[in-house]
């Protein structure tokens, strides 16, 4: 039921864009993006709901392709703060209500 | 309005010995949850309660591991007879009710951190 996330890990420099990929073997209702750094707790950045409606930053962007069950995080013009692991969280369609199952997670490095 | 607290945020234990966690949820937030995570792993699903019920239990958790949450408000997550393997960060969410059931915010702390020596 894992989500698998791809690429695993990616390395950027200041100003370059990156995606990361998410994709379920099972049906979703929604799709949760958080970022992670180092030793502390995962941060909420959006939600990506059945339907298309999105909740979340102003500055992030994601697509849901409810029939693929994959979605994408697009972070343009990535920042140092951009650093971190991400990682989406799946609600599977017809499951427990905001449970959600993690993903393998992907690992951000931006430097200057 | 503060977020999630957890204590302690850092347990070093003797193998064999029991470890209690406590998580603090957001006000008037209803679902509680507990996630177990290694390093270099996902968050992982134990448990979670809606109000003072708990609904579900990972078959992860074993029974060593009990969660309560006893007035619907905070929660404890004790582990007994620790073992080495127990060591990760125990992440406590919290999430407030919502219309239609799915796709609330799922609110974290900071995890409590436990060494298993």
């Amino acid at each position: 039921q894992q989500p698998v996330q791809s690429p695993q890990a990616v390395i950027l420099r200041e100003g370059e864009d990156a995606v990361i990929n998410c994709s379920s073997s099972k049906a979703l209702y929604s799709v949760h993006w958080y970022r992670q750094k180092h030793g502390e707790a995962p941060v909420f950045l959006m939600i990506l709901l059945k339907g298309g409606e999105q909740k979340g930053h102003e500055k992030i962007s994601a697509s849901f392709n409810e029939k693929k069950q994959q979605s994408s995080l697009y972070l343009t013009a990535s920042q140092l703060s951009y650093s971190g692991t991400y990682f989406c969280g799946t609600e599977i369609y017809g499951g427990a209500t905001n449970k959600l199952i993690f993903g393998t997670g992907t690992l951000l490095a931006v430097q200057p | 309005d503060t977020g999630v607290s957890q204590d302690p945020r850092h347990k070093i234990t003797k193998r064999g010995q029991n470890v209690t966690f406590r998580c603090d949820p957001i006000s008037e937030h209803n679902r509680l949850y507990w996630y177990r995570q290694t390093l270099g792993q996902g968050p992982e699903f134990l448990t979670y309660f809606q109000n003072e019920a708990q609904l579900e239990k990972s078959r992860l958790l074993s029974d060593r591991f009990s969660a309560e949450r006893p007035k619907g408000s905070f929660s404890t997550l004790e582990i007994q007879r620790t073992e080495q393997g127990d060591s990760a960060m125990y992440l406590c969410a919290s999430s407030a009710p919502g219309t239609g059931g799915y796709g609330n915010t799922i609110y974290f702390g900071e995890g409590s951190w436990l060494t298993v020596v």
